[in-house]
């Protein structure tokens, strides 16, 4: 059964840069089919999709982080990581990460979740 | 980008009822539409994809519906269990977007 598991700080001080890594276990992780995702849920409120990677590296973000979002992968670790610059108090949430698939044409959405993690940007 | 309404915010019932939780897209979305179950303290689950399709091992008192833009998620005979937040999400175009969710509520 795959399993998704998020490591990295839980405190980040304003400014400075947020860095998470998601371990991947128990199923495939090279397909070109899979999308990796990161997705946030500020406290008490709902979720955002920051953005995907694929393998290969190719990467797609949500407009709303473009500009300070960037992901990476490891294959030889089965890990994919999310770095977020010049963060604020408001990117203080739980941070999931989360597989998403193509099968065919056709997307299927986040069948696999990690547990989650809680970052606080705070100094 | 597209946005996602869900209503009513908060819902409150019994157990035995059956519910009915909606999900607009601001823009046509075909049935690309899922629907997710979240629980206190827990990553979202999958119950729906594809506007109607039942995820593995969700129990069949689920159902989805799709009326153009409007989105149903019904639970009959609501469990115990099923008291949690429930989020719809668009994956027609990127950004791929959530609902704000339903919570549904012991009454």
């Amino acid at each position: 059964q795959l399993q998704l598991q998020e490591s990295g700080p839980g405190l980040v001080k304003p400014s400075q840069t947020l860095s998470l890594t998601c371990t991947v276990s128990g199923g495939s992780f090279n397909r070109v089919a899979y999308y990796w995702s990161w997705v946030r849920q500020h406290p008490g409120r709902g979720l955002e999709w920051i953005g995907y990677i694929l393998y290969t590296g190719i990467t797609f973000f949500n407009p709303s982080l473009r500009s300070r979002v960037n992901m990476s992968v490891d294959t030889s670790r089965t890990q994919f990581s999310l770095i977020l610059n010049s963060v604020t108090a408001a990117d203080t949430a739980i941070y999931y990460c989360a597989k998403a698939s193509r099968v065919g044409s056709v997307t299927e959405p986040f069948a696999n979740w990690g547990q989650g993690t809680l970052v606080t940007v705070s100094s | 980008d597209i946005q996602m309404t869900q209503s009513p915010s908060t819902l409150s019932a019994s157990v035995g009822d059956t519910v009915t939780l909606t999900c607009r897209a601001s823009q046509y979305i075909n049935v690309w539409l899922a629907w997710y179950q979240q629980k206190r303290g827990k990553a979202p689950e999958l119950l729906i994809y594809k506007a109607s399709t039942l995820e593995s091992g969700v129990p069949s008192r689920f159902s989805g519906s799709r009326s153009g833009t409007d989105f149903t998620l019904t639970i009959s005979d609501l469990q115990p269990d099923d008291f949690a937040t429930y989020y719809c999400q668009q994956y027609d175009s990127y950004p791929w977007a959530f609902g704000q969710g339903t919570k549904v509520e012991i009454k």
